[in-house]
This record gives structure tokens, sequence and C-alpha cells, in this order.
């Protein structure tokens, strides 16, 4: 069972379309943050959310973490082919130290011109 | 300021050999953890290493071990290399505290035979 869950797993949209991937758990954690990762290249950090409720928006990029801090979504206003790649979320658990994270398993964006 | 560097970038191996990848931190970083990324999935902790000790360590078995240098740098070992342990293997980076930001390497590709 994975302890984070992303869907859709795969996503594959239009150029100036809206998206939103989610990211869910039944673990509290203690912050999560959102990676963009391309092919041949490691994870690189887009955001980090700690306070549950809370939004933050990188250009048109919008993160939430939820109340709970038990999940998270983002969504991409008006997606251009450059937004293509792996997302991924990943939580640390209240318990560890914040570099031991836990990562979904990805959602796989593909933006077509 | 140099990134997260990892060396080599792809290794090939047969099953029953051992293995050493090294990692450097960015500069200023003080906290150096392993992951491995199998093909279409998330990243999954390894290890973590601070001040030259395994801090954490996640659900992988004896035949993964590691360094960490007085200057920071790391490197992983896997013994008795299995097919499963085909993977791209990710070093990050990171300065201990409450919420720690990750950097990541572009990752060594290491493929089993």
């Amino acid at each position: 069972t994975q302890l984070l869950e992303q869907s859709p797993q795969f996503l594959s949209i239009q150029e100036g379309e809206n998206l939103t991937v989610y990211c869910n758990s039944s673990s509290v954690f203690s912050s999560l943050q959102w990676y963009r990762q391309e092919p041949g290249e490691g994870p690189v950090l887009l955001v980090t959310v700690v306070t549950g409720g809370e939004v933050k928006k990188l250009k048109r990029l919008t993160f939430q973490f939820g109340d709970a801090r038990k999940d998270s979504s983002l969504h991409i206003t008006a997606a251009q082919p450059g937004d293509t790649g792996l997302y991924l979320c990943a939580g640390a658990l209240e318990e560890t130290s914040g570099s031991r994270l836990t990562f979904g398993e990805g959602t796989q964006l593909t933006v077509n011109p | 300021d140099a990134g997260v560097t990892q060396s080599p970038t792809h290794l090939i191996k047969t099953r029953g050999q051992q293995v050493t990848l090294r990692c450097s931190p960015k500069s200023g970083h003080d906290t150096v953890s392993w992951y491995q990324q199998a093909l279409g999935q998330g990243p999954q902790f390894i290890f973590q290493y601070y001040e030259e000790e395994e801090r954490q360590r996640g659900n992988f078995p004896d035949r993964f071990s590691g360094h960490q240098f007085p200057n920071y740098s790391s490197e992983l070992n896997v013994n008795a290399l299995l097919l499963g342990d085909s993977a791209l293997y990710l070093c990050a980076s990171s300065f201990q505290g409450p919420v720690e930001k990750l950097f990541f390497g572009s990752g060594t590709q290491l493929s089993v035979l």
C-alpha cells in the first residue's frame, strides 16, 4: 500500500487547459513538498507547504495543503508544453526528520501544443 | 555555486558484483540522503547521513551501506547486486532544520544484468 496516493497517474491535455493533481494519505505530514522531474534528471523542488490549509502560488501553479495535513493538490492554470514532466508529491512524517521524504508514485503530465 | 553532483552517471554491473556511487552535496549543506527510484515509480528513501553517521534508514537490506566524509560528501555501496537493484539512485543534500529543502543530483542510473 502506497503511503501517498497520487492521482491521476497519467494526464495528457492540450495547451491552455487547466488541470489538478491530487496527493492523498491517511497519515499526517509535518510538511509536504511538490517536485517536478524531467527524464534523466533528479527532482526539482517547486514548493514546500507546512501549515494546514496553506495555499501557495507560483505563477500559474497553485498548491494547497489540506486542513488536516493529510492531503495536497497542485493546480496548473493555462498549461503550456513546458509544463510537461513528472510531478511528485513528497511528505515528511511528523515522527521523522524533514529530509526523510515519502514520495508518491508521480503524475506524468504531457501538454500538447 | 555547484549543485549536487553525482558520479558516475551510468553504470552497468552483473549480478553478485559490488558497486560504489558517489555524491558531493551543495555548498553549505551538511546532510546527505540517498533515494532509489525504480522505473515508473517515485523515489524511495534508503538512508540519511549527518555528521558522518547514518541517522535514519528506510526499508532496505544491509547490502546497502554508506558513508559520509568530513567534507560532507557521501558514498552509497551496494553488495551482492540483484537484478532488482537496477534503478536510478538519487542523492539529495540539505541543511538540518525543522523544514529541510532537498536539492537532488541528476542521479546514477544503475543497470544490473
